[in-house]
């Protein structure tokens, strides 16, 4: 079975802070891991994922990702928030295989302050 | 390009009743996966269809059912709603079963 675990249901930064969101996984198996970003009223946005290749993902919006086996976390981070980045994240699991269903943590809101 | 497309964006109705919501994926993907996001918790997975074949459910209730048309546009039938049945309702279109799912905006189901 796979689950993710959010360390931390709110974090608050200031603007222009570092923007650390956490995340560690459970899999039996080799891992996809996945950053979703929803904004309120709407529906999930990919922000990044890790499929095996670099450990260190890029995605969108200066966003960032590192895969660590060792310590199966999959962390989110931004050099600098800005206020639009105001928003609920989701790291989500799913194994390889025949299909993918993603089983999403419990969420992070990130509330960002002038 | 148009995203996943949701019919309707929100929806009320009452315990007992039975409600369909529709999902067009985006245009070229033939995988839709359905996700239940009850308030404050993430999504979770209920079904995932491919060429109108069930590939995958969740952990719902038979009062939950789906199904996928040749245009590969989708359907999620919910029977003898529940109070607990209130939730965000999400669809998510991919290439292929085992590809990145991209999202809709969800339909927002309050039940009475």
């Amino acid at each position: 079975a796979q689950s993710v675990t959010q360390l931390g249901s709110h974090v608050s930064v200031s603007e222009g802070a570092l923007v650390l969101l956490r995340c560690n996984y459970s899999s039996s198996v080799p891992p996809y891991l996945f950053w979703y970003v929803q904004y309120p009223n709407q529906g999930l946005q990919l922000l990044l994922k890790y499929t095996s290749a670099a450990t260190l993902v890029k995605g969108i919006n200066g966003f960032e990702a590192e895969f660590k086996k060792s310590e199966t976390s999959f962390h989110l981070t931004k050099p600098s928030a800005h206020m639009s980045d105001a928003a609920e994240y989701f790291c989500a699991v799913s194994g390889l295989g025949g299909f993918q269903k993603l089983v999403f943590g419990t969420g992070t809101r990130l509330l960002v302050s002038p | 390009d148009a995203g996943v497309t949701q019919s309707p964006t929100h929806l009320i109705k009452t315990r007992g009743q039975h409600v369909t919501l529709r999902c067009s994926p985006i245009s070229g993907h033939k995988s839709v996966s359905w996700y239940q996001q009850v308030l404050g918790q993430g999504p979770q997975f209920i079904f995932q269809y491919y060429e109108k074949e069930e590939r995958g459910r969740g952990n719902f209730p038979d009062r939950f059912s789906a199904r996928q048309f040749p245009n590969y546009s989708s359907e999620l039938n919910v029977n003898a709603l529940l109070l607990g049945d209130s939730a965000l309702y999400l669809c998510a279109s991919s290439t292929g079963p085992s590809e990145t799912q991209y999202f809709g905006p969800g339909t927002r189901l309050l039940v009475l």
